[in-house]
C-alpha cells in the first residue's frame, strides 16, 4: 500500500534560516509526488511536483526538492525562510489509476518562522 | 471568477440535519474530488467524479452523497449529519486522470456538527 510520512507535525525556524521539511514515502511502484502550501483559511496550492523528469525540483517561492529513491525521500528545501512562508506543508503522492488517480497525503507540518 | 469555488465557507449544524456542501470549477476539469481534512490525517478521500454522472467511492464515503449533473458542480451531502463528520471539506480538480496532472483545490469549508 502507498503512504507518506511527513516527520515533524511542528517545524519552527528563524527568518533566513535553511527550511527543510521531511517526507517519507512507500510505495511498490514508481511513485508522482507532490508538496503542497495551505495558508490560514486557504485551500491548498501546489508548491512543486515530481514528474521522473528530474530529480531536483524546482518549485514556486524558492522552494525546491530532490527525489531521493534509495532513501524513498522527497524532503522540500528553502535555503532562506521568509515570515511570509509559515503556512502548513503537505507532501502527496500518487501512484495508481484507482479512485482518480487520488493523491495519498501526509499528516501535514506546520512551518513557523520567528523574527 | 476563473477557479474553483466552495459555499458555503463555514456552516454549523445540528446532529441528524441534512447538509450540502457546494463546488463549482470553471476549468471543464473531467475530474473532481471531495477530500476531508482531519488533525493528525492530511487529508482524505471521500468521493470522486471522472465526468457528468459518474461518481465513485472514496478512502471515507460513508455517511456521505455525491451526485454531479453537470460537469462544472460536484456537491456532497451529508444526509443525517454526525458529530464525527465535523472536519474541514475540500474539493479538488484535475484536467484528466493522468498521475501528474496537477489537483487545484477550492478554499474549504469548515462544519461543524453540534
Amino acid at each position: 500500500a502507498q503512504s507518506v510520512t511527513q516527520l515533524g507535525s511542528h517545524v519552527s525556524v528563524s527568518e533566513g534560516a535553511l527550511v527543510l521539511l521531511r517526507c517519507n514515502y512507500s510505495s511498490s511502484v514508481p511513485p508522482y509526488l507532490f508538496w503542497y502550501v495551505q495558508y490560514p483559511n486557504q485551500g491548498l496550492q501546489l508548491l512543486l511536483k515530481y514528474t521522473s523528469a528530474a530529480t531536483l525540483v524546482k518549485g514556486i517561492n524558492g522552494f525546491e526538492a530532490e527525489f531521493k529513491k534509495s532513501e524513498t525521500s522527497f524532503h522540500l528545501t528553502k535555503p532562506s525562510a521568509h515570515m511570509s512562508d509559515a503556512a502548513e506543508y503537505f507532501c502527496a503522492v500518487s501512484t495508481f489509476y484507482n479512485q482518480g488517480g487520488k493523491l495519498i497525503f501526509g499528516q501535514g507540518t506546520e512551518l513557523s518562522v520567528k523574527p | 471568477d476563473a477557479g474553483i469555488t466552495q459555499s458555503p465557507r463555514y456552516k454549523i449544524t445540528e446532529t441528524g440535519r441534512q447538509v450540502t456542501l457546494m463546488c463549482h470549477q470553471t476549468w471543464s476539469h473531467s475530474y473532481m474530488f471531495w477530500y476531508r481534512q482531519d488533525l493528525g490525517h492530511g487529508l482524505r478521500l471521500i468521493y470522486y467524479s471522472a465526468a457528468a454522472d459518474i461518481t465513485d467511492k472514496g478512502e471515507v464515503p460513508d455517511g456521505y452523497v455525491v451526485s454531479r449533473s453537470k460537469t462544472e458542480n460536484f456537491p456532497l451531502t451529508l444526509e443525517s449529519a454526525t458529530r464525527s463528520q465535523t472536519s474541514v471539506y475540500f474539493c479538488a480538480s484535475k484536467l484528466e486522470l493522468s498521475l501528474t496532472d496537477t489537483q487545484y483545490f477550492g478554499p474549504g469549508t469548515r462544519l461543524t456538527v453540534l
